[in-house]
């Protein structure tokens, strides 16, 4: 399996702030990576796929950049609705795996 | 397109776990359509998918536990998980897969995502 790393696993940011989140494959899995919001309670929203193709309705803010093994995501201006938990996953092959998630919360 | 996971929220040890998703607002057809869990306090682990027509893929470290099954006529999916132990207890996702084409290159997405259920295997 790939397993996917993220770091930091959580982290403190004020409204405004740039926040970049790292996401690291075991191997080369091209550009084949997702990234999802999650809010407490919530499914798991899609932000990104194929590393730097944003989602339909997704605010510009969010951009993801990466291929091979090492990935970023990176929210630019951060808002109030945008603290969560956020995490990769990777869609190269099966069995499909996810980080372990990055938590953003409020300083 | 909507989801909507059903089934009991809890389990004893052994027995077997069952959930339906039903998809409202589109058919069922043309697509994969999966099942993923997240213990709670943990990261998320895909189960295994299953297209419209029938043909599965299975996370292998589930495999031997794990039937996901569809059913075209109700438009719905369902998810059997046998000899569940405390470890299974999470909340359980139904998500569609979407295969996205650029180019040449074909990436595969969770778009669409049920609320998730609970279901607690009591230890």
């Amino acid at each position: 399996d790939i397993q996917m790393t993220q770091s930091p696993s959580s982290l403190s940011a004020s409204v405004g702030d740039r926040v970049t989140i790292t996401c690291r494959a075991s191997q080369s899995i091209s550009n084949s990576l997702n990234w999802y919001q999650q809010k407490p309670g919530k499914a798991p929203k899609l932000l990104i796929y194929a590393a730097s193709s944003l989602q339909s309705g997704v605010p510009s803010r969010f951009t993801g950049s990466g291929s091979g093994t090492d990935f970023t995501l990176t929210i630019n201006s951060l808002q109030p609705e945008d603290f969560a938990t956020y995490c990769c996953q990777q869609s190269y092959n099966t069995p499909r795996t996810f980080g372990q998630g990055t938590k953003v919360e409020i300083k | 397109v909507q989801l909507q996971e059903s089934g009991p929220g809890l389990v004893k040890p052994s027995e077997t776990l069952s959930l339906k998703c039903t998809v409202s607002g589109g058919s069922i057809s043309s697509y994969y359509w999966s099942w993923i869990r997240q213990p709670p306090g943990k990261g998320l682990e895909w189960i295994g998918d299953i297209y419209y027509s029938g043909s599965t893929n299975y996370n292998p470290s589930l495999k031997s536990r794990v039937t996901i099954s569809v059913d075209t006529s109700k438009n719905q999916f369902s998810l059997k998980l046998t000899s569940v132990t405390a470890a299974d207890t999470a909340v359980y996702y139904c998500a569609r897969k979407t295969t996205v084409v650029i180019g040449v290159y074909s990436y595969g997405t969770f778009d669409i995502w049920g609320q998730g259920t609970m279901v607690t295997v009591p230890s």
